[in-house]
């Protein structure tokens, strides 16, 4: 079946460090990717999203690369600042499985000032 | 900005009591989920609907049912509170035919505590 696996947390980082949290799928077809982040105390909000192979999503200076070959999706940051510190969840949803996104179990990042 | 609302940011329940938890979307968004988190264990599927008056159980539906009377409106229902459904509850929202192009919409959850 589709799954999504993300590297364990937490994740510590000083601030202006560079960030890889990875992420690995497994699916049939063309799942299009995801990455949502919760900040502490709030629901999930979506960050970027890759609907085909080798798209490139970002935003807030966040970026991934959706990658075929390795089914991957893992999520960069040049420079991380301390705002940053969230659960960042990978996820995928298959145009076949009625809307249902299937999500990793996610990754704790704290950033130290 | 459209938004996913939960009626209650805390809940505190008694054990056994009858609980009710509310969502409304104002996005004329045909899916709506419900989840539950849990440290360690990720988000987990309850159940969800793609439409009025339709559900279909999720991965962890044992302890909970739903109601959809109205398009906008989800609920999840704790038949009899336990301690072990101490959790974050979390509902979503999505647009059918564009939810691999648009994700989903999250509520802010619901911290519920049965003691």
């Amino acid at each position: 079946g589709n799954s999504v696996t993300q590297m364990e947390g937490p994740v510590t980082l000083s601030e202006e460090a560079f960030l890889t949290i990875n992420c690995t799928y497994t699916a049939t077809g063309y799942p299009s990717l995801f990455w949502y982040v919760q900040y502490p105390g709030e629901g999930l909000q979506l960050l970027l999203k890759a609907t085909k192979a080798d798209d490139k999503g970002s935003n807030k200076g966040f970026e991934a690369t959706y990658r075929k070959e390795t089914t991957s999706f893992h999520l960069e940051k040049g420079s991380v600042q301390v705002s940053d510190s969230a659960v960042y969840f990978c996820a995928l949803i298959q145009y076949s499985s009625a809307s249902k996104i299937i999500f990793g179990s996610g990754t704790r990042l704290s950033i130290r000032p | 900005d459209v938004k996913v609302t939960q009626s209650s940011r805390y809940l505190v329940k008694r054990t056994g009591e009858k609980v009710f938890l509310e969502c409304v979307q104002d996005m004329d968004h045909e899916n709506m989920f419900w989840y539950r988190q849990d440290p360690g264990l990720g988000l987990r599927l309850i159940y969800f609907s793609y439409d009025v008056k339709m559900k279909e159980k999720g991965d962890i539906p044992e302890g909970y049912s739903v109601s959809r009377e109205k398009k906008e409106r989800f609920s999840l229902i704790l038949e009899s509170a336990s301690t072990n459904q101490t959790s974050m509850y979390l509902c979503a929202s999505s647009l059918r035919g564009d939810t691999q192009f648009y994700g989903y919409t999250f509520g802010s959850g619901t911290r519920l505590t049965v003691v």
